[in-house]
């Protein structure tokens, strides 16, 4: 079945400053959104990236399909950025979730 | 916008009792997916439903049974719940299920079991 590594596990930022999380997958996916999930616990799509570089606000996802890897560059951190990201490979009917990165943004 | 939407947010319950968590999205998407989140955060797909056929089961006990009434709404029922039990449960949908889509959450629902 799709493995998933994220990395580094946790990141500790001072605001201001850049963030770069990787994701890396097993098994060739069409479909790869990054999530960040608040310290309250709810989950929320940020981008939807299978292939190429995105761009939303702050946030710049690149993936490299055929090398089963993707990042998430988060500019100019703020304290609110605090949590936890999670990247997921969709392999149909099903996301396999990474154990994800945790962010401390620090004011 | 919240466009899926769980009841309860919280249930706390006792060993062995029945529970009954509640799902409806409003995107008129045909799949819609449960996902648990374990003490340790990991994220697990447990099922998934397209036009209110099972697709998706992935080997959970078969005390926790997927119910769903129409497309837009997929509840989930735990018949004599364990202490394991006690997680997170996320409810998502997507337009079709395929390999291409983006799948959306609604808040979850928090299960503690004492």
């Amino acid at each position: 079945g799709q493995q998933v590594q994220q990395s580094p596990a946790s990141l500790v930022l001072q605001e201001g400053e850049n963030a770069e999380l990787q994701c890396n997958f097993s098994s060739t996916a069409t479909q790869l959104q990054w999530f960040y999930q608040s310290p309250g616990g709810s989950l929320v799509s940020l981008l939807s990236n299978p292939s190429g570089t995105k761009h939303t606000g702050r946030l710049t996802s690149t993936t490299v399909t055929k090398e089963r890897r993707s990042s998430l560059h988060i500019s100019s951190s703020q304290t609110t950025d605090s949590g936890t990201y999670l990247c997921a490979p969709n392999m149909g009917y099903k996301l396999t979730f990474g154990t994800g990165t945790s962010l401390l943004v620090d004011p | 916008e919240t466009a899926v939407f769980q009841t309860p947010n919280y249930h706390v319950t006792q060993v062995g009792n029945e529970v009954s968590f509640n799902c409806k999205q409003t995107l008129g998407h045909d799949t819609m997916y449960w996902y648990k989140q374990d003490s340790k955060k990991l994220l697990k797909i447990m099922f998934s439903y397209n036009n209110k056929q099972l697709i998706v089961n992935e080997t959970v006990p078969r005390r926790f049974s997927p119910q769903s009434s129409d497309k837009a709404h997929l509840n989930l029922r735990i018949k004599s719940v364990e202490p394991e039990d006690s997680a997170v449960y996320l409810c998502a949908s997507s337009l079709t299920g395929g390999a291409r889509d983006t799948q959306y959450f609604g808040p979850g629902t928090r299960l503690l079991v004492l």
